[in-house]
């Protein structure tokens, strides 16, 4: 079983539906990442949580939110979708403490039509 | 602010060496890392450097140099399967851990 896993892995929604995007971990870690990627872009982080009463917006945080459910659970939403929101979705988790890699999720491939 | 740098895209034969290089700007450097990503998958830990030096794990090899602001990702021996990107990412004492990417470096792997 993966340790980091998204869901859904693809969709395909229309211009102004509400979308929700999960991911759990089963690693024990405390931080949490949501990243986008596009094509020339590289990842672009949108949020990040520490811990689960933190939340923090990254470089890109307009147009989504997050929630932090649980230690294990890191929730991204798009309150109303707009196709220059169609992307590779990913989720990352690492570990409390000093420079430690950060674990991806196998990513959510996201178009709005 | 910061910036970090990759080429776009590089080219090269199987079994041969390649070396992809990074620069970046940073105030408070507190390491750089570095991952491989298979089109259409999650990136992957491959390195960690916080002190100057080369550190290698197998065909692959990583070297930093603080002062230049300068890193080096080496591939011995390539084989088809290193077709990916490679991605620069470095952290500040300012940042927490978070960590910031360059655009990728896409290697094609030919015969």
């Amino acid at each position: 079983d993966a340790d980091v896993t998204q869901t859904p892995r693809n969709r395909i929604t229309k211009t102004g539906k509400r979308i929700m995007l999960e991911c759990s971990q089963t690693k024990g870690h405390d931080r949490m990442y949501w990243y986008r990627q596009d094509p020339g872009l590289g990842l672009r982080l949108i949020y990040y949580s520490f811990d689960v009463k933190d939340i923090n917006k990254g470089e890109i945080s307009d147009g989504y939110s997050v929630s932090r459910q649980a230690q294990a659970k890191f929730s991204l939403s798009l309150e109303s979708a707009i196709p220059n929101q169609t992307a590779l979705y990913f989720c990352a988790t690492q570990p409390r403490g000093g420079n430690q890699p950060q674990h991806f999720g196998d990513g959510t491939r996201l178009s709005i039509l | 602010g910061q910036n970090i740098d990759q080429p776009t895209e590089m080219t090269a034969t199987e079994g041969a060496i390649v070396q992809i290089n990074c620069t970046y700007q940073t105030s408070g450097f507190n390491g750089l890392f570095w991952y491989q990503q298979h089109a259409g998958e999650a990136p992957t830990f491959l390195s960690y450097n916080v002190l100057d030096g080369l550190e290698e794990k197998g065909r692959f090899s990583s070297f930093l140099s603080r002062s230049k602001g300068y890193s080096y990702l080496l591939l011995k021996e390539l084989q088809m399967k290193d077709s990916a990107s490679y991605l620069c990412a470095v952290t500040n004492y300012n940042q927490g851990g978070k960590l910031i990417f360059g655009q990728g470096t896409e290697l094609s792997v030919k015969p």
